[in-house]
């Protein structure tokens, strides 16, 4: 099947830096990619919508600032967190729309850990 | 047999035996559903789906049942194995909201020797 790519696949930085994750799309064009984020042991919750070309939807409640997204490309969508708290340590997982079957492929995540 | 953990429920199942975990969705507007399979630490990876004109559909070693009547999703695992052991999540969307996708509270899938 299509392959997404995440990277890094976890970090570790001190409140209040940026640490950017990205998701590629290897093998197929995605206009449309998804952020989400995930607690342990509980579910995936969306954070957004990131369009190609275009800005970002974001769930209610998730901080557009706090949260930037990028998508640049028609492989490429970037998330940064910026201004890292404690309280924003989480794993952070993208997935992609293959536009030639519609299916949504995931990346592999990124475990957040802010100190 | 089921238990309630802390956040997600979880189903303990002897190898060899069928496993069913079951998903109730919320919007009886989808019409788009999907299990994914998540190990720990991974990324969930797609097993099957199937949208709202059907009620079954069968892949390798799994099916997935859909009751649109009482918005119930399951999904059955013949035989289960070692390696089927992890968390499962079903997922529902909407044709044309570009794979916006909501998903369930998820269910542990413990396998047993």
């Amino acid at each position: 099947g299509a392959v997404v790519s995440q990277h890094p696949s976890w970090v570790i930085c001190k409140s209040g830096t940026s640490v950017k994750i990205e998701c590629r799309s290897l093998d197929f064009q995605a206009t449309t990619m998804f952020w989400y984020r995930q607690f342990p042991k509980q579910s995936l919750m969306l954070m957004a919508t990131s369009n190609e070309g275009s800005k970002a939807t974001y769930e209610q409640g998730v901080e557009k600032d706090k949260f930037l997204i990028n998508h640049a490309s028609l492989t490429l969508s970037t998330l940064t967190v910026t201004s890292a708290h404690p309280e924003d340590s989480s794993f952070y997982i993208c997935s992609a729309r293959d536009l030639s079957n519609e299916k949504l492929f995931f990346g592999s995540g990124t475990q957040l850990s802010v100190l | 047999g089921e238990s309630v953990g802390l956040h997600l429920p979880t189903l303990s199942v002897q190898e060899g035996d069928n496993s069913i975990i079951n998903c109730a969705y919320s919007n009886s507007a989808s019409d788009y559903f999907i299990w994914y399979k998540q190990e720990s630490g991974k990324g969930p990876q797609f097993i099957i789906d199937i949208r709202s004109n059907m009620d079954k559909r069968q892949g390798q070693r799994v099916t997935v049942l859909l009751n649109k009547t009482v918005k119930h999703l399951s999904l059955q695992i013949a035989a289960t194995q070692p390696g089927d052991s992890a968390v499962y999540f079903c997922a529902e969307g909407l044709t044309g909201t570009a794979s916006k996708l909501t998903f369930g509270t998820g269910t542990r899938l413990q396998v047993t020797l």
